[in-house]
């Protein structure tokens, strides 16, 4: 069975630090990896995606996620944080087999942002 | 282009109720997604519509069932609402291949009192 754990519940940053938000995934064979934020009231929204190929992936806003297949992670960074930043966000797994597993993403428990001024 | 919506925003019902969620997918997209996502938590997968077919269903009993239309379009149902269905209800579409992500509507809030 997939599974994704977010061992950061909350994370308090400053405005202008760098930022790193953990994600440690169980998957029995190569997984396709999600980084998705969401602000209050509102739906997911995609960062980030890695599929194959290079393990450092950009995504949108300035952020990028690292693969590392040993430890079974999928960090997400950002060098400096802005306000703007300050929301909740998922990391998830999915499947690479196709068929039904195309729509089905395993989410941690998420991650919520505060960004101090 | 257009995005997926999803209609009403905000819902209340009483337990034991029927209540019917509705999602329009994104253009191109022919694959539709349900989540649940109970306050605190991620959202966790109901089941996925294919071609006006379930294809892949989560750890969620029957009375959660659901359509697709033609237009890929697609509802959610629940029949004898509990409290504990009272959530945030994400639809998500995409073009039904491995590489292709998911993208969320904005969700239906639904209370059940």
């Amino acid at each position: 069975a997939q599974s994704v754990t977010q061992p950061d519940i909350h994370i308090t940053v400053s405005e202008g630090a760098s930022l790193e938000l953990r994600c440690n995934y169980s998957y029995g064979a190569t997984p396709y990896l999600f980084w998705y934020v969401q602000s209050p009231g509102q739906g997911l929204q995609l960062l980030l995606k890695y599929f194959s190929g290079d393990t450092l992936v950009q995504g949108i806003k300035g952020f990028e996620a690292e693969f590392k297949r040993s430890q079974s992670s999928f960090n997400l960074r950002k060098p400096s944080v802005h306000w703007s930043d300050a929301a909740e966000y998922f990391c998830a797994v999915g499947g690479s087999s196709g068929g039904t597993s195309y729509g089905k993403l395993t989410f941690g428990q998420g991650t919520i942002l505060t960004v101090h001024p | 282009e257009t995005g997926v919506t999803q209609s009403p925003t905000h819902l209340i019902k009483t337990r034991g109720q029927q209540v019917t969620l509705r999602c329009s997918s994104q253009s191109g997209h022919n694959t539709v997604s349900w989540y649940q996502q109970a306050l605190g938590q991620g959202p966790q997968f109901i089941f996925q519509y294919y071609r006006e077919e379930e294809n892949g269903r989560g750890n969620f009993p029957p009375r959660f069932s659901g359509l697709q239309f033609p237009n890929y379009s697609s509802e959610l149902n629940v029949n004898a609402l509990e409290l504990d269905d009272s959530a945030l209800y994400l639809c998500a579409s995409s073009a039904g291949q491995g590489n292709s992500p998911l993208h969320f509507g904005n969700g239906t809030r639904l209370t059940v009192t």
